[in-house]
């Protein structure tokens, strides 16, 4: 099972403020995710990265940025927040080496609420 | 493309029931792994079980089971004797072989237990 984590958990703020969110992976994974998720609704992936300097988008078009500068950090930025960024953020991790050992782990989620 | 189905939006019983989560899937990679994930109020995603393609037995771990059925493309999952620390969103998941290995996600299943 992975250790990752997520910070803040929970964050308020106002429109046009920048915002980072941290997640942070201590199992050595090369494969990191974001999703984006409405509460109790399905997953989507805005972000994913295969290795450091890797950085691609997901399924769903996003404002938000990413970079993978340290294996064990892949933080997502907002430059310019909005009501409709409002939501859940998910990250996860998983090994390389794919097929059988490729199970994401995921952590705790950031409550973003954009007033 | 890859697209998971979970017909069941909400389901409600009474502690001690047994209850059986569906989920149906498509894919035409003849290699792939499904998942299940359950979402607790708190938020985050914990992993349950990966399954692969080519194995196609059932599995029991405690109060839950698993019977993946290649012929109907499912993979339900059946929780005996539900208590009420049961309650939570569970997420069918199914990722390909090949290519990006992205996960795909059901929209999810609201399971209530009610004492």
């Amino acid at each position: 099972e992975a250790d990752i984590y997520q910070t803040p958990r929970y964050l308020v703020i106002g429109t046009g403020k920048k915002i980072t969110l941290e997640c942070s992976q201590t199992m050595g994974h090369d494969k990191m995710y974001w999703y984006q998720q409405d509460p109790g609704m399905e997953l989507h992936l805005i972000h994913y990265s295969y290795g450091v300097n890797s950085t691609e988008k997901g399924d769903l078009s996003s404002e938000s940025t990413v970079s993978r500068i340290r294996t064990e950090h892949f933080p997502l930025t907002l430059e310019s927040a909005r009501p409709s960024h409002t939501s859940q953020y998910l990250c996860a991790s998983s090994e390389s080496g794919g097929g059988y050992t490729d199970t994401q782990y995921f952590g705790p989620g950031t409550r973003l609420t954009v007033l | 493309a890859q697209k998971v189905t979970q017909a069941q939006t909400e389901i409600s019983v009474v502690e001690k029931e047994d209850v059986t989560l569906d989920c149906v899937y498509e894919t035409r990679d003849t290699t792939y792994y499904l998942f299940w994930y359950k979402q607790p109020p708190s938020g985050e995603l914990v992993f349950l079980i990966r399954r692969n393609s080519f194995d196609e037995q059932n599995e029991i771990s405690g109060r839950y089971s698993w019977n993946f059925q290649k012929s109907t493309s499912s993979f339900n999952f059946t929780i005996t004797a539900s208590q009420v620390v049961d309650s939570a969103v569970y997420f069918c998941a199914l990722r390909g072989f090949q290519g990006a290995q992205k996960l795909v996600f059901g929209q999810g299943t609201r399971l209530t237990i009610n004492p």
